[in-house]
């Protein structure tokens, strides 16, 4: 059972470099998430999506965009990335009605 | 608006010692509460949730929980600890609806030997 799979685990980007963080989940589910982590803050939300066709900006969604593609697949771009924009990204979904979420093993991104 | 406060950022403890994490909540409107756990380098894992009925939630790895609504608590505890349970450990908050989480600031566990 794959569950969440993010692509890549690992990456540097230059200031105003973009770049797309993959998300997909063979579970089935309807909805999707985006969350930074940060030390001390715990997980934020970015963005996220109820069901397919649908996205909503979460706590803090400035400086990214995301596309639902289909029911599986969920990604985040970075247009023009920042040294504010480093941090842990995670992807994780939940059935509706969100009784439990799953996780991706998360992005760790470093913007220089 | 939801939020979920930790009241520890760190808990230091002995092996085969007993520990509770704390954490309070607030909302407006019935909601679910979980805790996840995170061992370095690693995504979240469920430990245990509360989605109602018996507020005593006995979890994954010996942990429980105990849902307090006049408190607004969901403090999670362990009778023993063990080396393995040294991780960072995250209560959040949903509301049922969307799914979205709201989470704690997370608190770190460091068993001792």
């Amino acid at each position: 059972n794959a569950g969440v799979t993010q692509t890549p685990k690992f990456q540097v980007l230059k200031t105003g470099q973009s770049m797309t963080l993959q998300c997909a989940q063979d579970m089935n589910h309807n909805s999707m998430y985006w969350y930074r982590q940060d030390p001390g803050m715990g997980l934020r939300l970015i963005y996220y999506s109820a069901s397919e066709g649908t996205t909503d900006k979460g706590e803090v969604p400035n400086g990214y965009n995301v596309s639902r593609l289909n029911k599986r697949e969920f990604s985040l771009r970075l247009e023009s990335a920042a040294p504010s924009q480093t941090s842990v990204y995670f992807c994780a979904s939940s059935s509706y009605g969100g009784t439990e979420a799953f996780f991706g093993q998360g992005t760790r991104l470093t913007v220089v | 608006a939801q939020s979920v406060t930790q009241l520890d950022s760190q808990v230091p403890v002995f092996e085969e010692a007993p520990v509770e994490l704390r954490c309070n909540y607030s909302s407006s409107v019935s909601v679910y509460l979980f805790w996840y756990v995170q061992y370095p380098n690693q995504g979240l894992q469920l430990l245990l949730k509360y989605l109602s009925g018996s507020t005593l939630v006995k979890g994954i790895n010996g942990f429980e929980a105990e849902f307090n609504k006049s408190q607004t608590s969901f403090h999670l505890r362990k009778p023993s600890v063990h080396i393995s349970d040294t991780a960072e450990y995250f209560c959040a908050v949903s509301d049922g609806n969307t799914g979205k989480l709201i989470f704690g600031q997370g608190t770190t566990l460091q068993v001792k030997p």
